[in-house]
Formats: structure tokens, C-alpha cells, sequence
């Protein structure tokens, strides 16, 4: 199984800097054979489902602000937010989808200094 | 508007079994693979099973192969997890989850339900 691994575990950013989640996996995620990395990033905030922000690691999901940003390639992962929010308070996993099972990262929890 | 609503969550004991369902509506259901993935209370994500569009493969996460089952209904645009021989340790939100395009296995989940809660414990 490939291993999904974040840091930092928790996060505290001042309203408006920049907040920058990693993510790294066991083994490479990038097919060679389409050039695409298999990752995606998703958003939990609390009591809700989690929402997916960023697939094949850069792209960004349709009504995803444009602050939010994800880059990396092979086994070496960031989720960037350019200037934070207050709405951007949640827990962001990372996940592969390169193969079954496919695995997620244990969460980076992302609070407002 | 593209929407999946599970029911099905109960609280059970130790070596039961549960059926969760899980209807969808506002996209062509019968030409998507569709996952369950569970959360147990204040962890992190965990998937745990997919199924073809046609419902002719699977796949399972290790620790639940031989006790769930994942199964559709396309023409009622409807997903099932059958769970026998609960664990404790199965107790979770399970969330219904769509792949981001049609026929094709190996995709990011870009449409969840709002889960239903099963709890297993005596």
C-alpha cells in the first residue's frame, strides 16, 4: 500500500499570508505513460463532507479560488493558499489515486493565528 | 443538481450486519465507478470499496474483503454497501463518492454525500 504522509500535522497562519501544507508519498504517484501525478487534495471543515480542491496534483476544481494552489511531482507533494481566509479554516488531506487502496494522509489542520 | 444521499447507518452490535444505500440523482449515475469511503469519530479518511460502472468489478480495502459487498442498482441510480460480521473498529461515517469522470477507475473524488453513521458496540 502506498503510504500517505503530511506535515506539518497542524497549522496556524495570520489572515491574508501565505499557508503551505506537504504531502509525500511512499512511492511515486506520476504515471509516466500520461505524464500526470495521481494526487489530489481535498477540504474538510467541520460537520461537513469533504470537498475536493486540486486533482492530478495541480488541478484546480471548478469554484476552487484561485488562492488555492497544489504542485509537486513523483512522490513530493504542496497545497499552497496564497493569502488565507477566514473561510479556508479546515483539514485538508492529501490522497493517491495511482492505485488500490487508494490512501490518504492523515489530515494538516489549518487554523487562523 | 448533482447529489448523493445515503441512509442505511444504525448502531449494531459486534458481528452484525448493516446494509447502507445511497441514492443519486442529478448526473448519469450508470456510467460512473462509485466508492464508499468511511471516517471514523475524529480521524481521517479511509476508503473502502469502488465498483465499475456496469457493476461487473470491484475493489476492496483489505481489512473489509469477505465481510462488505458494494453493489448498484442503475437503473434506480443507486449504490449499497453490504456489511456482515461488524467489527468495532468499522464504526464510521460512511460517505457515497463519485469519481471526477466518467469510465475510468483511477480518479480523485469530486462529489461526496453527507454521510450516514454506523456504530458498532455492544
Amino acid at each position: 500500500d502506498i503510504v500517505m504522509t503530511q506535515f506539518p500535522d497542524s497549522l496556524a497562519v495570520s489572515l491574508g499570508e501565505r499557508a503551505t501544507i506537504n504531502c509525500k508519498s511512499s512511492q511515486s504517484v506520476l504515471y509516466s505513460y500520461n505524464n500526470k501525478n495521481y494526487l489530489a487534495w481535498y477540504q474538510q471543515k467541520p460537520g461537513q463532507p469533504p470537498k475536493l480542491v486540486i486533482y492530478w496534483s495541480s488541478t484546480r476544481e471548478s469554484g476552487v479560488p484561485d488562492r488555492i494552489s497544489g504542485s509537486g511531482s513523483g512522490s513530493d507533494f504542496t497545497l499552497t493558499i496564497s493569502s488565507l481566509q477566514a473561510e479556508d479554516v479546515a483539514v485538508y488531506y492529501c490522497q493517491q489515486y495511482y492505485s488500490s487502496p487508494y490512501t490518504f494522509g492523515q489530515g494538516t489542520k489549518l487554523e487562523i493565528k | 443538481e448533482v447529489q448523493l444521499v445515503e441512509s442505511g447507518g444504525a448502531l449494531v452490535q459486534p458481528g452484525g450486519s448493516l446494509r447502507l444505500s445511497c441514492a443519486a440523482s442529478g448526473f448519469t449515475f450508470s456510467v460512473y465507478w462509485m466508492s464508499w469511503v468511511r471516517q471514523a469519530p475524529g480521524k481521517g479518511l479511509e476508503w473502502v470499496a469502488d465498483i465499475k460502472e456496469d457493476g461487473s468489478d470491484n475493489y476492496y480495502l483489505d481489512s473489509v474483503k469477505g465481510r462488505f459487498t458494494v453493489s448498484r442498482d442503475n437503473a434506480e441510480s443507486s449504490l449499497y454497501l453490504q456489511m456482515n460480521s461488524l467489527r468495532v473498529e468499522d464504526g464510521a461515517v460512511y460517505y457515497c463518492v463519485r469519481k471526477t469522470s466518467a469510465y475510468d477507475r483511477l480518479l480523485a473524488f469530486d462529489i461526496w454525500g453527507q454521510g450516514t453513521m454506523v456504530t458498532v458496540s455492544s
